[in-house]
């Protein structure tokens, strides 16, 4: 299964960008990378993914090193609202499902 | 239409009791699934299903057995479970069970067994 590491916890100042990093190193070469979102007494919410070119949305850019062994979600301008934990995701060995690691807590601060 | 619910939002349980758990979504996702998500940890799998059909059942004990009656709907039902059983239950559905297709997840049933 591709695990990913993250760091248990991060702060940001509101209006800043939260720049949040995820170890992938045992990712193999086509597997993607998954952001998901789990905001206080909700369910995960997709962020994005990405395979090995950066990607950005209306939420969020993905960064992805060129060894595929890391990549970094970066939140533009973070408001309070995006405080919530952040999970770096990958797939099983099948690659037929998403197994989350174990998050950071963003805590976005006025 | 974008939501799926869940019902109940709360359930508490004896460890005799039989109860169920229910989740709907009307986006015409045909792959549905349910997660366990122990207080401060992710989410971890349980059962997907595409096309009604059960796909993926990662070793969960029998106790907890799934059913889906048709392309919107979704169950857990539960029977003579533990106090370890106790957790917010998860649900989501995306358009295909490809892990490259978006989930989109419920509030949950935060359960409690007594």
């Amino acid at each position: 299964d591709a695990k990913t590491t993250q760091p248990p916890s991060m702060d940001c100042a509101e209006g800043r960008a939260a720049n949040l990093p995820c170890n992938h190193s045992t990712i193999s070469g086509n597997e993607y990378v998954y952001w998901y979102r789990q905001i206080h007494s909700q369910g995960p919410q997709y962020i994005i993914h990405g395979l090995k070119n950066n990607e950005t949305n209306e939420m969020a850019s993905l960064i992805i090193t060129e060894d595929r062994k890391s990549s970094t979600l970066i939140l533009p301008h973070a408001t309070l609202r995006d405080t919530a934990v952040y999970y770096c995701i990958g797939t099983n060995n099948a690659g037929n499902m998403l197994t989350f690691g174990g998050g950071t807590r963003l805590m976005v601060k006025p | 239409d974008t939501e799926v619910t869940q019902t109940p939002k709360h359930l508490v349980m004896g460890m005799t009791n039989k109860k169920s758990l229910k989740c709907e979504q009307h986006m015409g996702h045909r792959a549905m699934y349910w997660y366990k998500q122990k207080a401060k940890k992710p989410p971890e799998l349980m059962f997907v299903y595409s096309y009604e059909k059960l796909s993926i059942n990662e070793s969960v004990p029998s106790r907890f057995s799934p059913e889906c009656p048709n392309s919107s709907l979704l169950n857990l039902h539960l029977h003579a479970l533990q106090p370890e059983d106790s957790a917010l239950y998860l649900c989501a559905s995306s358009p295909t069970s490809g892990v490259h297709n978006e989930q989109f997840f419920g509030p949950g049933t935060r359960l409690t067994v007594l």
